[in-house]
């Protein structure tokens, strides 16, 4: 059983541009949540989906979308990337059906220049 | 000020010691508390949870809630090198599947 698989694992971009990254959840597992954990810091919630809606949302601007796919996987898009973008980037997923455990991916490295 | 602080370290010990790492809250709608280890270049996985307060034990670690004082610990007996991770505590309030609060980790180094 594949768990939560994220591509790629690392990115370079330069400031302005736009990067979407990836996130398979785990197998049995309907909802995704993003975090982005900054060097030295803890990782911070961006937004969840389920149900291909967003459901929740962190206190991160409107750059930062997302989409979530009819099998559950989904994407995370940042535009006019900033220096300050630069992070790891992780997926969690869980299931709604009260169970605590969020398992999460090994991360995407984004580095912005 | 964070919604979740926690001792920031690093934190280096000899092997088999006992190993204590706490954070503090501020949002009494916490309900979940969690502990995740982090390795290097990896992704968080979780070592246990806690509902409300009280303790929990699973094997070497045990972890404590006290919801009066707005604080948490996880403890790390006969600690082994490859305890050695920066470690996370985690709160949700009780109908957030998915959303967590994270402390910003405590770095730990079990020496030989």
């Amino acid at each position: 059983d594949a768990g939560v698989t994220q591509s790629p694992t690392h990115l370079i971009k330069t400031r302005g541009q736009q990067v979407t990254l990836r996130c398979s959840p785990k197998s049995g597992h309907d909802t995704v949540s993003w975090y982005q954990q900054a060097l030295g810091q803890g990782p911070q919630f961006i937004f969840q989906y389920y149900e291909e809606e967003e459901r929740q949302r962190g206190n991160f601007p409107d750059r930062f979308s997302g989409h979530q796919f009819p099998n559950y996987s989904s994407e995370l898009n940042v535009n006019a990337l900033l220096l300050g973008d630069s992070a790891l980037y992780l997926c969690a997923s869980s299931t709604t059906t009260g169970s605590i455990e969020a398992f999460f991916g090994q991360g995407t490295r984004l580095t912005v220049v | 000020q964070k919604e979740v602080e926690q001792d920031p370290g690093p934190l280096s010990v000899p092997e088999g010691a006992i190993v204590s790492l706490n954070c503090t809250y501020s949002n009494s709608a916490f309900q979940y508390f969690m502990w995740y280890r982090q390795y290097s270049r990896k992704g968080p996985e979780l070592l246990m949870y806690t509902y409300s307060s009280g303790n929990k034990e699973d094997g070497r670690f045990t972890a404590q809630v006290d919801k009066s004082s707005k604080y948490i610990s996880l403890f790390i007996r006969d600690s082994q090198p490859s305890d050695s991770a920066t470690y996370l505590c985690a709160l949700r309030e009780y109908t957030n599947a998915g959303k967590s609060t994270f402390g910003d980790g405590t770095t730990l180094t079990v020496k030989p």
